[in-house]
Formats: C-alpha cells, structure tokens, sequence
C-alpha cells in the first residue's frame, strides 16, 4: 500500500491571501503526481500532471512544483479568492503499483 | 464532448436489493475505473479496464460487488446483495492511454442503502 500524505487536512484564509499546501509519496519508483480539484457536489477535476523531477506547472493563479528524490510537491494559490474554495487532492502513480494512489486531499475555504 | 456520464446520480434502495450503476466513459479513452469515495477511507479504486477488459480489480470489496463492460462506451457496477455499509459516492472515470495519465471523473452516483 502506498502512502500519499497531505497537510494541512483543512485551511481557511482571507480572500486575496495567498496559501500553499503539500503532498507528499514514495520516492522511489516514481512515475506521475496529479493535482485535482475537487468542488463540493462535484466531481474531481485535473489541474495538472507533473512527471519530472523540478517540473513547475501552471494554470492561472494556481501553481505546483515537484521534488521526486524527496517526494513532496507543493500546490501554491495566489491571490486566493472565493471560488477557489474545494478540496485539493494530490494522487501520485508509480511504475509498480500501475493505479492512482489519492491522498486525503486539503479543504480549502476561502473567506471573502 | 458530453464528459463522462454516470446514471442514476442518486440511487436510495433497500439492503438486501441490487444495485446496478452505469458509467460511458469519453469516447475515444482505453481506460475506464470505478472509485468509491466513504468519509473514512477517501477515493479509493475499486476496479480498472483497458479496452474493456478489466486489469486490476483488488479494490473490489467482496464477491458482492461485480463490474463489467461489455463494449468501449458501457460499464456497470453491480452490488448484490446492497448492504449499508455500502453507501458512498460512486465515482468513474476514464483516461486516453493509461492509469497513470489525466483521468477525467463522471459526476458520481450518490447510494444510500437503507
């Protein structure tokens, strides 16, 4: 069983603050680490996939880095806001396992 | 594209019953999976098909549970007999060429077993 970590469990900030939140998994036998995005009564929705090691990605004011030889990656929000309110789940994927393994995800709530 | 389509979204049923959930996964992607998602367990796989041939089913709870695909744009998880503990969002999903690339999530079957 594979052991995909997130922290912190849950997060309230200001709007127009900025937040980051962490995934950690094995760093051994890496292949992928994905951050989704999941809105309450919705259903998970990708951000991103990230594959090597130093990978940046970014999609608006939502970014995310990845250190696969210490197997973390970090998702940043700047300048959140209230719509970026939902639970950020990170799953990472690796050559053995050959399935998405999903964290316990990070709830983020956004007070205006 | 309509996304992936998932019927019914909610289902309330008796223990005892079947249950039947259906999923057609974006036209086009090799791979279809069914999550299970509970308050103390998260997302969890159930079950995975390649080319409609099911590869990895070790999530699957017990011999109640059962998943199919008979063709490439039709799936069902069946549970029979349903029991309480069985309630949870039931999610799938489907991905272009593998497990490990983006998957692209239905809206989920909300089941609550009485």
């Amino acid at each position: 069983i594979l052991n995909v970590e997130q922290s912190p469990q849950s997060l309230h900030v200001q709007e127009g603050d900025s937040t980051n939140f962490t995934c950690s998994f094995p760093s051994s036998n890496f292949y992928a680490l994905h951050w989704y995005r999941w809105e309450t009564a919705k259903s998970p929705e990708a951000l991103f996939v990230m594959t090597l090691n130093g990978d940046e990605k970014k999609k608006g004011r939502i970014s995310a880095t990845l250190n696969t030889k210490e197997g973390y990656s970090y998702l940043y929000i700047k300048g959140s806001q209230p719509e970026d309110s939902a639970t950020y789940l990170c799953a990472f994927y690796s050559g053995s396992a050959r399935q998405l393994t999903f964290g316990s995800g990070t709830q983020l709530t956004v007070l205006p | 594209d309509a996304g992936v389509i998932q019927s019914p979204r909610h289902e309330v049923t008796e223990m005892g019953q079947e249950v039947t959930l259906r999923c057609k996964p974006i036209s086009g992607h090799d791979y279809l999976f069914w999550y299970r998602q509970t308050m103390m367990r998260g997302l969890e796989l159930l079950i995975y098909f390649n080319n409609n041939v099911p590869i990895d089913d070790s999530g699957m709870p017990e011999d109640r549970f059962s998943a199919k695909m008979p063709n490439a744009s039709f799936s069902t998880l069946k549970i029979q007999p349903s029991e309480p503990r069985d309630s949870a969002v039931y999610f799938c999903a489907s991905s272009l060429t593998g497990p490990g690339e983006t998957q692209y999530f239905g809206p989920g079957t909300r089941l609550l077993v009485l």
